[in-house]
């Protein structure tokens, strides 16, 4: 079966430095792969997204950026942090090809850049 | 942008009585999807529905389905207080164009069922 992990769960960094969250995903190959910010809670905002190894979408001009150096690893990171990237970042997967429709999602990184 | 938009934004309930959420979207789909959120977690894939589809049943979960409307609802029935969580529609756009393979958030439901 397949399983998405993301760490670390939680992180607490300071204004200006740097971010690496990590995502990898098992039991699949060339999964199309995602990364979300959640404001307090509600709706999800897709951030980038990826359909194979160094190909990275980019949705909303931010703070942040994406890689994808190995087929079932995504990293988000940022060379300095605003207040305002504090947020619950989810990984997501989902199948390539026509069963590509529902998402699977890791279980999340809480940041809060202070 | 969130095309998606949940109505209620809160809802809470007693254990037993059905839950209904609901959804409205601006453009064409080829899919719209039920996720779950419970607090501090990931989301979890309920049930998704074409847009050829007017109903699909899943257990207690009953999704509907108007794409003149460019609504959908989601019920749950004698709903139970480990449904308590925030529950998220997203649609799939139809094939073409940049946003094909992409799904949209709403700003989700909170359900809460008291025991």
């Amino acid at each position: 079966s397949q399983t998405i992990h993301q760490w670390p769960a939680t992180l607490v960094q300071p204004v200006g430095s740097p971010l690496s969250l990590e995502c990898t995903v098992e039991g699949t190959s060339n999964p199309n792969l995602y990364w979300y910010r959640q404001a307090a809670g509600r709706g999800l905002q897709l951030l980038f997204y990826s359909v194979g190894i160094g190909q990275i979408s980019s949705e909303v001009p931010q703070n942040l950026s994406a890689s994808r150096p190995q087929d079932r690893q995504f990293i988000l990171s940022s060379k300095k942090l605003l207040l305002s990237d504090s947020g619950f970042y989810l990984c997501a997967w989902s199948p390539t090809g026509v069963r590509g429709y529902e998402q699977y999602f890791g279980p999340g990184t809480r940041l809060t850049v202070t | 942008s969130q095309q998606g938009e949940e109505d209620p934004q809160a809802l809470s309930i007693q254990e037993g009585e059905n839950a209904t959420m609901n959804c409205s979207y601006k453009t064409s789909i080829n899919n719209l999807q039920w996720y779950r959120q419970n607090s501090g977690r990931g989301l979890v894939h309920l049930i998704l529905i074409r847009s050829n589809e007017r109903e699909k049943h899943s257990g207690r979960l009953r999704v509907t389905l108007d794409t003149s409307k460019k609504s959908s609802s989601l019920l749950i029935t004698a709903s139970r207080a480990a449904d308590t969580a925030s529950y998220f529609c997203a649609t799939r756009p139809r094939a073409g164009g940049t946003s094909y393979g992409k799904l949209t958030f709403g700003q989700g439901t909170i359900l809460t069922v008291h025991p």
